[in-house]
């Protein structure tokens, strides 16, 4: 079965850090990589998402995500963090089934961004 | 106005009582989702639906129905609220590729 870790639970950074989010998952074949962002109070919104060629891919607000098969990963980077970008994170996987398709969540991390 | 609508946003309601959370679309998607998020434990999915004759459990289905009145509708029912049920609820739809999910602004049921 598919399963998506986030090692974070909390992360601080200050304004003008870059930022490392980290995602692990675990499934069978290529997966479908997502970053969902939910800021207080709001739902979620796509950053990013990878289904196959570059590994490296540009989102929106600034993020990109590296997809690396050998580690099982999609970490979330952003060079420069803004005060705005407090918020939850959630990394998902998705996978086409004979019945369909669903996103499997991480359990999220939240980001806490210090003057 | 949003592509995707949750009512109502807030709800109290006591044990034992039957509660239906509604969400609309304007996106013309044939796929929607329920989920529910808990502090901590991210988002789970309760049911899908990939036309109005679709209907699927999800990962945690138990205490929870659903109705695809329409392609644009899809309701969650709690029959019997118990306070377990106390959390977020999300909307979301898909277009048939599932490529994307667009999420709804969620509904924060309290069960007391």
């Amino acid at each position: 079965a598919q399963s998506v870790t986030q090692p974070d639970i909390h992360i601080t950074v200050s304004e003008g850090a870059s930022l490392e989010l980290r995602c692990n998952y675990s499934y069978g074949a290529t997966p479908y990589l997502f970053w969902y962002v939910q800021s207080p109070g709001q739902g979620l919104q796509l950053l990013l998402k990878y289904f196959s060629g570059d590994t490296l891919v540009q989102g929106i607000k600034g993020f990109e995500a590296e997809f690396k098969r050998s580690q099982s990963s999609f970490n979330l980077r952003k060079p420069s963090v803004h005060w705005s970008d407090a918020a939850e994170y959630f990394c998902a996987v998705g996978a086409n089934s004979n019945s369909g398709y669903a996103l499997n969540f991480g359990k999220g991390t939240s980001l806490l961004v210090t003057p | 106005d949003a592509d995707v609508t949750q009512t109502p946003r807030n709800r109290i309601t006591k044990t034992g009582k039957r509660i239906m959370l509604e969400c609309s679309q304007t996106k013309g998607h044939d796929r929607m989702y329920w989920y529910r998020q808990d502090p901590g434990l991210g988002l789970r999915l309760i049911y899908y639906s990939f036309d109005v004759k679709d209907i699927n459990k999800g990962e945690i289905s138990d205490g929870y129905s659903v109705s695809r009145q329409a392609q644009a509708k899809f309701s969650l029912s709690l029959e019997s609220a118990i306070p377990n049920q106390t959390a977020l609820y999300f909307c979301a739809t898909s277009d048939w590729t599932g490529n994307e999910q667009f999420f709804g602004p969620g509904t924060r049921l309290t069960v007391l």
